[in-house]
């Protein structure tokens, strides 16, 4: 069965202290890897996708590397205004009309 | 603004009523996609939509019932819901050519079943 694992659930980094978010994934085929943002009342907002082991994408203060078997989500000198749930999705071969979630990261950056 | 624009943004329904949430894309995309959003749960598909034709159903109960009558309008009709089914319901829309296929979600219409 296919799934997503992210952790951790939650986490609170000082404002300039960086860290990283985890992606485990199991998936028969993978078509592409796809990292979003959510804010509070808001949709998610497409950030990253990464399609094979190795790649790399970067965009202000966050880079997201994927292996076979996971995805980091890095936060470099994290501002508050990063605070938000990072949600990461799978994209099977066999089936891309669908997503398969993780149940997020929530991240707090206090100043 | 994303591009894709949902109605309403909070609802409040009894178990008996019915009612309707729109989504509309300005993307020029071929796909849509309904969300159920809950809290502490994964994001589950609902439907999905091809150049207007219904192309997934994940097993959603038959009080929703989704209408897609041309490629930048979705819509989700529900009757006799439970409040079970309170949750946050995301529209997404897409290119729609399979693949390398990134989803663009609205804002998500806020659901609540008394």
């Amino acid at each position: 069965e296919d799934q997503v694992t992210q952790s951790p659930e939650a986490l609170r980094l000082q404002e300039g202290e960086s860290s990283s978010l985890n992606c485990s994934y199991t998936v028969s085929g993978l078509r592409g890897l796809f990292w979003y943002r959510q804010d509070p009342g808001k949709g998610p907002e497409f950030l990253f996708t990464l399609y094979s082991a190795g790649e790399e994408k970067e965009k202000e203060r966050l880079k997201a590397t994927l292996t076979k078997k996971e995805s980091f989500l890095h936060i470099t000198a994290p501002k508050p205004e990063d605070s938000a749930t990072y949600l990461c999705a799978v994209q099977a071969r066999r089936n891309t009309d669908k997503l398969i979630f993780g149940t997020g990261t929530r991240l707090q950056v206090f100043p | 603004e994303t591009g894709v624009t949902q109605t309403p943004r909070h609802l409040v329904m009894g178990m008996t009523n019915k009612k309707s949430l729109k989504c509309e894309q300005h993307l020029g995309h071929n796909a849509m996609y309904w969300y159920k959003q809950s809290a502490k749960k994964p994001l589950e598909l609902m439907f999905v939509y091809n150049f207007k034709e219904q192309t997934e159903n994940n097993s959603v109960p038959s009080r929703f019932s989704p209408e897609c009558p041309n490629s930048s309008h979705l819509f989700l009709h529900l009757h006799t819901l439970q409040p079970e089914d309170s949750a946050l319901y995301l529209c997404a829309s897409s290119q729609g050519e399979g693949g390398r296929d990134i989803q663009y979600f609205g804002a998500g219409t806020r659901l609540s079943v008394l």
